[in-house]
Parts: structure tokens; sequence; C-alpha cells
């Protein structure tokens, strides 16, 4: 069966520092990737996705990146962190030959920035 | 394009009670319909998804949603609510013909009342 990793669990980081945030998916192939953030009382907002390694498409514009390095491992990064980067960041991934695009997500990190 | 609005940013319901959470949409093209559910500080796990079969979907925990197109539709209800519904729902909407984003509403926390 597939599960998908997060880590860290939890995070608190200063102002300035920099992040680097890993998800992997396991038991499956080639994967589409996705990265969202939940900021508090607010919905969904998905920052990154990604159909295959070195694949990125961004979706709003900002101080984070996210990489592909390899075909289950996605990763989002800042080189210096805001107050606003605070949030809960979820992983996702989504089997790329489906036709309903289910989506299926990791357990989460939450992001407190100082 | 896509987008999905969900009515009330928070719902409380007695404990037994009909739980009926409301999701609309918006899709130039048929859509695919899904109704996650967060627990805090986890992940969405799938509640149900339409995916242009039997406009009543069946999903689990007893949550049911019925696709009504002419009301650009996707109502989320349970007959009786149990105090472990207590949790964010979220309903999302992707093209029906193979896309890699789903499009989130903003989410509805539900509150049951003992």
């Amino acid at each position: 069966s597939q599960t998908i990793h997060q880590w860290p669990a939890t995070l608190v980081q200063p102002v300035g520092s920099p992040l680097s945030l890993e998800c992997t998916v396991e038991g499956t192939s080639n994967p589409n990737l996705y990265w969202y953030r939940q900021a508090a009382g607010r919905g969904l907002q998905l920052l990154f996705y990604s159909v295959g390694i070195g694949q990125i498409s961004s979706e709003v514009p900002q101080n984070l990146s996210a990489s592909r390095p390899q075909d289950r491992q996605f990763i989002l990064s800042s080189k210096k962190l805001l107050l606003s980067d605070s949030g809960f960041y979820l992983c996702a991934w989504s089997v790329r030959t489906a036709s309903n695009n289910e989506q299926f997500f990791g357990p989460g990190t939450r992001l407190t920035v100082l | 394009a896509q987008s999905v609005t969900q009515l009330g940013s928070h719902v409380s319901v007695s404990e037994g009670a009909l739980v009926l959470l409301r999701c609309n949409y918006s899709s130039s093209v048929p859509p695919y319909l899904f109704w996650y559910v967060q627990y805090p500080n986890q992940g969405l796990q799938l509640l149900l998804k339409y995916t242009s079969a039997a406009t009543l979907v069946k999903g689990i925990n007893g949550f049911e949603a019925e696709f009504k197109k002419s009301e650009t539709s996707f109502h989320l209800t349970k007959p009786s609510a149990h105090m472990s519904d207590a949790a964010e729902y979220f309903c999302a909407v992707t093209p029906a013909f193979g896309n890699e984003k789903l499009t989130f509403g903003t989410g509805t926390r539900l509150t049951i009342i003992p």
C-alpha cells in the first residue's frame, strides 16, 4: 500500500532562517506531488505541484521554492523565512494516470516563525 | 476555471441531529467533486468522491453527498451527528477530463454539541 511521510512534524524557526521540509511517498511510482499551506483560519493554498523529477510549477509567487530530486521525494525550501510563512504545510500525491485526480495527503508539518 | 464555495465557515449541530455542509461549485467543464475531512493537526482524509457515476455518493463514517448539476451543488450530509464528527471539512473540484490540480473551498468547521 502507499504511504506518504512528512518531516519534521513541527518546527519553530526564527525570521530570516532557512527552511527545508521533506515529503516522501512509498508504494507508488511517478506520482504527481503537491505542496499546500494552511494559514490560521484559512483554507488550503496550493503552493507547488510537480508531474516529474525536476518539473515544478509554482502557483503563488513568494519566497518559497520546491524541488523534486527523486521520483518520490518533494522538498519545500526557503532561504529566509518571513513571519507570514507560519502555517501548516501539507504534502499530497496523486496517481499521474488517474482520471479523477484524487489526492492523498501526508500528516503535515506545523511551522512557526518567530 | 473551477471554483468552490462552502457556505458557513462554522457549523454547529447537536449530537444525533442532521449534519448538512454546503458546497457549490463553478466549472466550465463537467466536474469531479470531493469531500475531505481534517482532524486537528492532521492531514486531509477523503470522505467521498463524485466521478460521474451515481449522483448520490456514499462515503466513510456514514456521510453521503448528492451531485445536483442543476443547482451546481454537492452538499455533504449525515443523518445523525456523532461527537467524533467534529472536524474541518473541505469540498474540492477538478475537471472531469484530467488535470493535475484540485481546487479547494475554504473549509467548514463542524462542532458537535453534546
